[in-house]
């Protein structure tokens, strides 16, 4: 089975600090998301990566950074956390490359981020 | 562009009775169409998808799901609703823009089940 782990389930963070939230993907998969799940709204895609060191923007990058500097992680950068980031996070793989259609997404458990 | 509605945001089943979760797409094409199902604290889980071919497609979980073109609709349906069925279902659909295939989410249905 894919596994998909995410290094906090809650955090809680403090207006303006540095936030980095991590994600383990553990069957070498390509292709690796990060979301933002907000109610009313379901998953918005932030940022996503199909291969080491390579980035591209999602729908609503703003005031948020990525790194992929191995294959089997994924880590989401909020350079200065501000309160209207409270939101749900959650991180995503897939095996199928950029141009295939397969396209069955395994998920994360996710990471309920409050930011006060 | 790719889009994807759910109409209803809540909705609440007996248990034993049967299940319709409504989902519109916008797309000219023949579009790739999931249902997925986020249990309470949990991440999400694909429960059937569609591409091409048959347009009844088996899912897990006994959830099944009826693409019809005619109506732009992927609605997940499921004879009998049992307890633990409460979660939140969310229908998606494949964006192809830029080379680069992302998925597009509708914002989803919560499901209540009453005892």
């Amino acid at each position: 089975d894919v596994k998909v782990t995410q290094s906090s389930r809650y955090l809680v963070k403090r207006t303006g600090e540095k936030v980095f939230l991590e994600c383990v993907q553990d069957m070498d998969h390509e292709n690796m998301f990060w979301y933002r799940q907000d109610p009313g709204l379901g998953l918005r895609l932030i940022y996503f990566s199909y291969d080491v060191k390579m980035k591209e923007k999602g729908d609503i990058p703003e005031g948020y950074s990525v790194s992929r500097e191995k294959k089997e992680r994924f880590s989401l950068i909020l350079e200065s956390a501000s309160t209207n980031q409270t939101s749900m996070y959650l991180c995503a793989t897939t095996s199928t490359g950029a141009l295939l259609i397969s396209y069955e997404q395994y998920f994360g458990p996710g990471t309920r981020l409050t930011v006060t | 562009a790719q889009s994807v509605t759910q109409p209803d945001i809540h909705i609440t089943v007996s248990e034993g009775a049967s299940l319709e979760l409504r989902c519109n797409y916008s797309y000219g094409a023949t579009p790739y169409l999931f249902w997925y199902v986020q249990s309470p604290g949990q991440g999400l889980q694909l429960l059937l998808k569609y591409f091409s071919g048959d347009t009844l497609v088996q899912g897990i979980k006994g959830f099944e799901a009826e693409f019809k073109r005619s109506q732009s609709s992927f609605n997940l349906r499921k004879p009998s609703v049992h307890w633990s069925d409460a979660a939140e279902y969310f229908c998606a659909v494949v964006r192809f823009s830029g080379g680069y295939n992302k998925l597009i989410f509708g914002a989803g249905t919560r499901l209540a089940v009453h005892p």
